[in-house]
């Protein structure tokens, strides 16, 4: 069954600095999104894309925030100077009819 | 009003009870329902679409009342792996003209031995 890679699976970073998180969307679905989930809240959108550029995004996705897939494979999401409040899980999904997530990257902040 | 909601529990059920989760939203243009399961730490991953007309796979049976904005999951005969946390999800049309899923916060099932 096809399948949405992320990498890493567990990011850790000071507070400040940049992060990238990656993920590898299933071949032939053309549309992307993030998604985060706080520990113990609940999923929220944060960005979709389609035809190399952002359709919608959400309140939470601000400045700090940048999507881009740099080839034909790979969908990344950027955070410019990370916070505390940006710890979470990071989901990413490609969808064609119905959604496929990726099992997500742990960002701690520190 | 919160777009999608439910009642996060946790329901506490024996090994081979029935039970059943409900979710209230709150747009009514929301075009398509689904419930995700999502195991500790995990990607929420389809459990079954809901339709108007009542859909059943296997132990699930799931509900929609678009008149009162409303969805059910039945889970019957419950087993020790159904434990997880169960996501209610609205799939609606945004602005731009593309889709967005929202999700509830969760209801969390225990089943026990």
């Amino acid at each position: 069954e096809p399948e949405v890679t992320q990498t890493p699976s567990h990011q850790v970073t000071q507070m400040g600095q940049e992060v990238i998180l990656r993920c590898v969307p299933i071949s032939n679905h053309l549309y992307f999104y993030w998604y985060r989930q706080i520990l113990g809240q609940k999923v929220e959108f944060l960005v979709s894309f389609y035809n190399n550029e952002i359709s919608e995004k959400s309140e939470i996705f601000d400045d700090q925030f940048s999507v881009e897939r740099p080839d034909g494979s790979n969908f990344t999401l950027k955070i410019r100077s990370t916070k505390l409040e940006d710890s979470a899980m990071y989901f990413c999904a490609s969808s064609e009819d119905g959604y496929t997530f990726g099992s997500g990257t742990r960002l701690t902040v520190v | 009003r919160k777009e999608v909601e439910q009642d996060p529990g946790p329901f506490n059920v024996p090994e081979g009870a029935t039970v059943a989760f409900n979710c209230t939203y709150s747009n009514s243009a929301s075009q398509s329902f689904f419930w995700y399961r999502q195991d500790c730490r995990k990607e929420p991953k389809l459990l079954m679409s809901v339709y108007s007309s009542g859909n059943e796979d296997g132990r699930f049976t799931a509900q929609l009342n678009r008149a009162s904005q409303y969805i059910s999951l039945l889970i019957r005969d419950s087993k020790l792996s159904d434990s997880a946390t169960y996501l209610c999800v609205v799939r609606g049309i945004m602005n731009t003209g593309f889709q967005k899923l929202v999700f509830g916060t969760g209801t969390r099932l225990l089943v026990s031995p």
